[in-house]
C-alpha cells in the first residue's frame, strides 16, 4: 500500500516565527490531504491537494503539491499559539478513476509554539 | 450537534473481555470509517462501509475486531477477548462519497484501556 513519509517529527518554535512540515513519497500520490489534531483532540481536515504543483493559501498557511505529485508542504507564516498540535498529511489510492476512501496518514509534526 | 458523534468516550475494561463501540455518523454521508491512534502515530485504517456494505477490512485486523454497519447508518466496532496491546483510541470517521473528493469527519474517539 501508498506509504507517506513525514519530517520533522517535532518543531518547537517562538511565536511568530514560521513553520514547515513536509510529507513524501516513493510513488505517485493521486491526491493528498492535511488534518491538524488539536491536544487532545480528534484530526480536523484542513484541505485537498489534486493537482501537478498546485498551491493553496488559507490565510496564513500555504499548501503545496509538488510537481511530481510525490511530495507536499504545509508552511504556516507568523505561528500563534493556536497553531498548536499535530499535522498529519493523508493520501487514498485510486484506481480506474475511483477513490478510495481510506486514508494512510503519515507520522505527523508536532508543533509546539512558545509564546 | 450534527457532528459525528461516539459512544462511550473512553473505556476501561479487563483483558479477556469484550467490549463495543458505537460511532453515528453525519446523517447525510454514506461512508463510515474506523481508524485506530496510538499516542505519537498518526491514525491507522481499520475497516470501511459505504452504506451498510463492508468494503475493506485492514489485513492487520485480527478475527478478534468486528464492525458492522446493518441500516447504512450507525456503526459497531466490537473487540473479542481483548488484550493489552488493543488499548488505543478509536476513531470514527464519515464523509460523503464523490468524485475524488473524500474529505473526512472525525469524531471525538473511543479511548479503550486494556488492563
Amino acid at each position: 500500500g501508498q506509504q507517506v513519509m513525514q519530517i520533522p517529527q517535532y518543531q518547537h518554535v517562538q511565536e511568530g516565527e514560521d513553520f514547515t512540515t513536509y510529507c513524501n513519497s516513493s510513488t505517485t500520490l493521486s491526491n493528498i490531504q492535511w488534518y491538524k489534531q488539536r491536544p487532545g483532540g480528534h484530526p480536523v481536515f484542513l484541505i485537498q491537494l489534486v493537482k501537478s504543483g498546485e498551491v493553496k493559501k488559507q490565510k496564513r498557511l500555504t499548501f503545496q503539491f509538488g510537481e511530481a505529485k510525490k511530495n507536499s508542504s504545509l508552511h504556516i507564516t507568523a505561528t500563534q499559539t493556536t497553531d498548536v498540535g499535530t499535522y498529519f498529511c493523508a493520501v487514498t489510492a485510486r484506481a480506474g478513476g475511483t477513490s478510495y476512501g481510506k486514508l494512510t496518514f503519515g507520522q505527523g509534526t508536532i508543533l509546539t509554539v512558545h509564546p | 450537534d450534527t457532528g459525528v458523534s461516539q459512544d462511550p468516550r473512553h473505556k476501561i475494561t479487563k483483558r479477556g473481555q469484550n467490549v463495543t463501540f458505537r460511532c453515528d455518523p453525519i446523517s447525510e454521508h454514506n461512508r463510515l470509517y474506523w481508524y485506530r491512534q496510538t499516542l505519537g502515530q498518526g491514525p491507522e485504517f481499520l475497516t470501511y462501509f459505504q452504506n451498510e456494505a463492508q468494503l475493506e477490512k485492514s489485513r492487520l485486523l485480527s478475527d478478534r475486531f468486528s464492525a458492522e454497519r446493518p441500516k447504512g447508518s450507525f456503526s459497531t466496532l466490537e473487540i473479542q477477548r481483548t488484550e493489552q496491546g488493543d488499548s488505543a483510541m478509536y476513531l470514527c470517521a464519515s464523509s460523503l462519497r464523490g468524485a475524488g473528493y473524500n474529505e473526512q469527519f472525525f469524531g471525538p474517539g473511543t479511548r479503550l484501556t486494556v488492563l
